[in-house]
């Protein structure tokens, strides 16, 4: 099955500094790639997402890349602000298989900090 | 409100006890699926249906079982509980069969297993 693995574990950064998390996958066949932000005590909500189709998605101050070669996409935060502040998880989907479920692996999660 | 809706929000039960934990589905999805947060830990897949069917397994102890009603939503139920089952629950849903726009989740149930 898919493994996803995800670095680092925990960041902290500045006010308006930039934050980067990586993710690789194991599966080649993946083609789906979304990331969530989960606030303490809240549920995992949905920031962005990137097709296998597409090498990098931008939203506002958020950018997803993708690197299907390599098997690893990455998120990008610029200009943080403490609201931002969350615990991040990077997830895949495989591709479509007859036969086969696909439902999203996660990686194990970055708990941002942005200090103020 | 993200349209999925689990219940309870809170629950606090012995060792060895049984639990059933609610899931309806946000509105036109058929596919539910069943995530464990542990402390400190990230989502750990048990198991999905759609439309009424199993669809996947992931890690799900024996213990622990699920169903999917006619009106879509989804129970999940904890057996002999153990301590270290304590944790948040979450379920999510989706339209399809597969997850091709991503999940909805919904607020998750804290489970205290005491």
């Amino acid at each position: 099955g898919e493994n996803v693995e995800q670095h680092p574990s925990t960041l902290s950064v500045q006010e308006g500094d930039s934050a980067v998390i990586k993710c690789t996958y194991s599966d080649s066949a993946s083609n789906y790639f979304p990331w969530y932000k989960q606030e303490l005590g809240k549920r995992p909500q949905l920031i962005i997402d990137i097709r296998s189709n597409v090498g990098e998605k931008k939203d506002q101050r958020i950018a997803v890349t993708l690197n299907k070669t390599a098997k690893h996409f990455s998120l990008h935060i610029t200009e943080t602000q403490p609201e931002d502040s969350a615990v991040y998880f990077c997830a895949a989907r495989i591709g479509s298989f007859s036969g086969s479920a696909r439902q999203l692996t996660f990686g194990s999660g970055t708990q941002l900090t942005v200090l103020p | 409100d993200s349209g999925v809706t689990q219940t309870p929000k809170h629950l606090i039960t012995a060792t060895g006890q049984r639990v059933t934990l609610r899931c309806s589905p946000r509105s036109g999805d058929l596919s539910v699926y069943w995530y464990q947060q542990s402390l400190d830990q990230g989502l750990q897949f048990l198991i999905q249906y759609y439309n009424g069917e199993e669809r996947a397994k992931g890690n799900i102890l024996e213990r622990f079982s699920a169903q999917q009603f006619p009106d879509l939503h989804s129970e999940l139920n904890l057996s002999s509980l153990e301590l270290g089952d304590s944790a948040l629950y979450f379920c999510a849903s989706s339209v399809g069969r597969d997850t091709n726009y991503g999940y909805t989740f919904g607020s998750g149930t804290r489970l205290t297993v005491v």
